[in-house]
Parts: structure tokens; C-alpha cells; sequence
């Protein structure tokens, strides 16, 4: 049982290129995040997913996309990557809580992706 | 808005030392807190939970209380260890009666970094 898992651990981009973040999870769970953390600003939430299909915005969205093809994985993109996105980015996932209206439940963390744009 | 504050941004202690980690919050309409330990280059772990119902939790040589109405959570640690060394970070989810999306997230601290010294 691996958890949440990332890809990559680092990367390291040019102004403009762009990339896809990897997460995949092996506990069945239904909700899936994406985070980023920054030097003294704790985590926030970039995209979430409430089941295979769909996703929703957080409360910093510019500049990323997601998909969630798969009830296992949710993907992050960067379609033209700035200097500001440079941080460290995590993903998560939680079952659904018993309200059936939102996750009450405690957050699975992937080790962290560390991004650098130059 | 949510807003998590967490202050000493970093603390350090000798090995043996009960200490005290503090959580404030601005809007008291919780559904629920969480604690979450982070080694460097690590993800988060979930250390406690705490329902908007509950005063306290208590997890080995960790207990965590929760005042709503003050806006204030602690985190004790008995006897503290060098393996305790970490950042610890807190997190509050909105009561379930802000309507459902980013607004019902998670919204965390940016963490207190303890040392414990041997």
C-alpha cells in the first residue's frame, strides 16, 4: 500500500515551458487535492476533485489545470510556467465523510513535488 | 475569510520539556481542526482531529484542545524528544453550513517549526 504517490520530486523550468504533475493513490479514496506551499504562507489549495470526472477550482487556480481521468490519479498542469509558480507542490486525498456533502475526513499527503521556474 | 495563524514560527526546546504549540482562528464556525506534523522534504501527517464539538484529543504524548468560541487551538507535547522535531501545522475546515466548494476547504496554518535539542 504506497499511498499517495508523486511525480516528479524536483524539476526545475524555463520561463514559459510546460509541464503535467502526477499524483496517483492506492486507498479507493473519492476526493483529491493539489496544494502549494510557500515560505512562511502555509498550504493552499490550487484544484480539487470530488470523484473520477470532475474537478473545481481552489483559492489560487490561475495558471494551472487538472484532470481526474481516473479515480486513482489527478494530474496538475502548467500550460506556461512563470517564476511565481516556483514552490513546492503537494497533493492529497480523503474519502468521502458520512455528510455525503463534504470530506470530513482526515487528508492522505504525496511527498511533494519541487518546482522551480527560472 | 478564514484566516490560520500560528505564532512562534519557530521554537526550540530542550529534550525532556513539556511545550505548548498555539493555533488562532478568525471565524469560529468550524466544522472541525486538525494537526499535522511535517519532516523536511516530507509531506503532512495527520497527527489529531478535533470535531467543533469536542474540547480535546489525545494522541500518546500529544493533546490537543480546541476553544471555538476564543478561536484558539493548542497542541501539547509531553516530554518532548529529538524525533519530535518537525513543523507542525494546523488546519480548519468550515462548518457545513458554507455552501459547498473551495469555501469548505481546508484552510491552514503556515506552522510552527520546533527543534528539540538532546
Amino acid at each position: 500500500n504506497a499511498g499517495v504517490t508523486q511525480t516528479p520530486k524536483f524539476r526545475v523550468l524555463k520561463t514559459g515551458q510546460s509541464m503535467t504533475l502526477l499524483c496517483a493513490q492506492d486507498m479507493n479514496h473519492e476526493y483529491m487535492y493539489w496544494y502549494r506551499q510557500d515560505p512562511g504562507m502555509g498550504l493552499r489549495l490550487i484544484h480539487y476533485s470530488v470523484g473520477e470526472g470532475t474537478t473545481a477550482k481552489g483559492e489560487v487556480p490561475d495558471g494551472y489545470n487538472v484532470s481526474r481521468l481516473k479515480k486513482q490519479n489527478f494530474l496538475l498542469g502548467l500550460e506556461s510556467a512563470a517564476p511565481s509558480q516556483t514552490s513546492v507542490y503537494f497533493c492529497a486525498s480523503s474519502r468521502r465523510g458520512t455528510s455525503g456533502r463534504a470530506s470530513t475526513d482526515t487528508q492522505y499527503f504525496g511527498p511533494g513535488t519541487r518546482l522551480t521556474v527560472l | 475569510k478564514q484566516e490560520v495563524t500560528q505564532i512562534p514560527a519557530a521554537l526550540s526546546v530542550p529534550e525532556g520539556e513539556n511545550l505548548v504549540l498555539n493555533c488562532s482562528f478568525t471565524d469560529s464556525a468550524i466544522y472541525n481542526l486538525q494537526w499535522f506534523r511535517q519532516d523536511p522534504g516530507k509531506g503532512l501527517t495527520s497527527l489529531l482531529l478535533i470535531q467543533s464539538s469536542q474540547r480535546e484529543q489525545t494522541s500518546g504524548r500529544l493533546n490537543a484542545s480546541l476553544d471555538k468560541s476564543s478561536g484558539r487551538s493548542t497542541l501539547y507535547i509531553a516530554a518532548s524528544q529529538p524525533g519530535d522535531s518537525a513543523t507542525y501545522l494546523c488546519a480548519v475546515r468550515p462548518s457545513l453550513s458554507f455552501p459547498s466548494g473551495s469555501a469548505r476547504q481546508l484552510t491552514f496554518g503556515s506552522g510552527t517549526q520546533l527543534t528539540v535539542l538532546p
